[in-house]
């Protein structure tokens, strides 16, 4: 078991760039979950799914990120026009219901 | 509205010794579930341990236990017998109520150095 995978590792995008963030749950678990941790912010909710369904959204910044699982076995996070206040680790995590989160290394974006 | 608040910024100890990291809560759900994560050095989060609201017994895993003081809203997490390997950031973390895989809420972490 690979864990939960999230690619690139590392993105640089200057100001205005779209910024697409992919994550792998581990198979079989019915929730992934997307945060974003700063060191001002914390860890930060972004948003949820269950069973591939959108369920809490409350996290995320309504007008230029947007986040979709299309099937069971990955989930992507997709930031417009980035700015430099987007600058931050991106983490996913998958979970079993009602059970712990397994997290992915993470997404460092940078926005110059 | 749900809070979850980490006092300590940063503790240092020598190897080998305990210590206690604080951690208190605010929420108006009867039942909820109460985590703590360490984060190392390289960024990997990690689940430590669970306290359920509704069970009394503090919860023990490996060289990690709970202080659960229920009326006080408070969930300390105590290592023992500490090892360099335990430096890292620990956060607590609490989910409400009854269904499932609803959003965590965080505490900002707290900066443990294991000194040798």
């Amino acid at each position: 078991n690979a864990g939960v995978i999230q690619t690139p590792r590392h993105k640089v995008t200057g100001k205005g760039q779209e910024a697409t963030l992919w994550c792998e749950p581990i198979s079989g678990h019915s929730a992934v979950f997307w945060y974003r941790q700063t060191i001002v912010q914390g860890l930060e909710f972004l948003t949820y799914f269950r069973n591939q369904a959108p369920i809490d959204d409350s996290g995320m910044p309504k007008e230029r990120f947007s986040a979709q699982m299309p099937n069971q076995s990955h989930s992507t996070l997709k930031i417009q026009s980035t700015q430099p206040q987007d600058s931050a680790v991106y983490l996913c995590a998958s979970s079993p219901p009602n059970e712990r989160l397994f997290f992915g290394h993470g997404t460092k974006l940078s926005v110059l | 509205a749900q809070k979850v608040t980490q006092t300590q910024t940063s503790i240092s100890v020598m190897e080998k010794t305990t210590v206690t990291m604080d951690c208190v809560y605010e929420t108006q759900d009867s039942s909820y579930f109460l985590f703590w994560y360490k984060q190392t050095a390289s960024g990997e989060i990690v689940f430590l341990i669970r306290q359920d609201s509704y069970k009394k017994e503090n919860a023990t895993v490996g060289h990690y236990s709970l202080n659960f003081q229920k009326p006080k809203s408070s969930i300390g997490l105590i290592i023992t017998a500490t090892q360099i390997e335990d430096s890292a950031v620990y956060f607590c973390a609490m989910r409400e109520g009854v269904g499932d895989n609803s959003k965590l809420i965080w505490g900002l972490g707290t900066s443990l150095v294991v000194n040798p």
